[in-house]
C-alpha cells in the first residue's frame, strides 16, 4: 500500500529557532499534500493544503509566514517553523494524496517540542 | 468542525465484545468517509471507508454504517481485542473537487481484560 515517511519523529528546539520537518510519498506521487496540528486529547486540525508547485493554501488563522510549506515535487513537501515558541510545541502530520478522489496516506507525526 | 478544546470522549469495553463507535459529521454534501485508528504518539491508520452513495461496508472485523437522513456515521468493531485500544476518529471529505478530509472530535477506546 501508499507509504508516507515523516522525518524527524521527534525534535527538541530552543525558542526563536527554527525547525523543518520532512514528507515524503515513498511509492506513489502526492497531487495534493496536507499538514495537521494536534495538540493532546484533540482531533487533527487542518494547518494548510499544498499541491504541487504552488503556494500552500492556509486555513484561518494558520500564520504563512510563521508556517512555510514547500511542495516542489510530487514526493517531498517541507513544513518550516519559524521562530518557534512554546505554544508550537504540538504533534504536526503530514497527509498525502493521490489523483484519485480517494487515496489519503498519513505520516507518522511528528513531536515538537519547543523549550 | 473542529473540537478545540474539548475531552476526547471515552468508551471501554470487555475484551470480545462488540464495540460501536458514533460520529456526527458536519456537511450533508460530503461524498467520502474514513475511519481511522490512532495509537498514542502515531498518525492515524486507515480502518475502513465509505462513499455517500453506499449506506453499510464491511471489512475484517469492522463495519461501518452511514446514515446521511441524520448525518451520522457509525464504526462497529465485532469481538474486541487489547490491541484495538486507541483513539478513533471519523473524517470527512466535501463533496466534487474539495480534497481536504475534516476530522471528527475522536473517541478513545479502551479494552479490558
Amino acid at each position: 500500500g501508499a507509504v508516507v515517511s515523516q522525518h524527524p519523529s521527534r525534535v527538541i528546539c530552543k525558542s526563536g529557532t527554527s525547525v523543518k520537518i520532512e514528507c515524503r510519498s515513498l511509492d506513489f506521487q502526492a497531487t495534493t499534500m496536507f499538514w495537521y496540528r494536534q495538540f493532546p486529547k484533540q482531533s487533527l486540525m487542518l494547518m494548510a493544503t499544498s499541491n504541487e508547485g504552488s503556494k500552500a493554501t492556509y486555513e484561518q488563522g494558520v500564520e504563512k509566514d510563521k508556517f512555510l510549506i514547500n511542495h516542489a515535487s510530487l514526493t517531498l513537501s517541507t513544513l518550516t517553523v519559524t521562530s518557534a515558541h512554546p505554544e508550537d510545541s504540538s504533534f504536526y502530520i503530514c497527509s498525502a494524496k493521490d489523483s484519485s478522489n480517494y487515496g489519503y496516506t498519513f505520516g507518522s507525526g511528528t513531536r515538537l517540542t519547543v523549550v | 468542525g473542529e473540537s478545540v478544546g474539548l475531552h476526547l470522549p471515552t468508551l471501554s469495553v470487555q475484551e470480545g465484545d462488540n464495540s460501536i463507535i458514533n460520529c456526527a459529521y458536519s456537511n450533508s454534501a460530503s461524498d467520502y468517509f474514513i475511519w481511522y485508528k490512532q495509537e498514542s504518539g502515531k498518525g492515524p491508520q486507515f480502518i475502513i471507508d465509505i462513499r455517500s452513495n453506499m449506506d453499510k461496508r464491511q471489512g475484517q472485523r469492522v463495519t461501518v454504517l452511514l446514515n446521511k437522513t441524520v448525518k451520522h456515521l457509525s464504526l462497529q468493531i465485532a469481538a474486541t481485542q487489547p490491541g484495538d485500544s486507541a483513539v478513533y476518529f471519523c473524517a470527512e471529505k466535501g463533496p466534487g473537487s474539495a480534497r481536504q478530509l475534516t476530522f471528527g472530535s475522536g473517541t478513545q477506546l479502551t479494552v479490558l481484560p
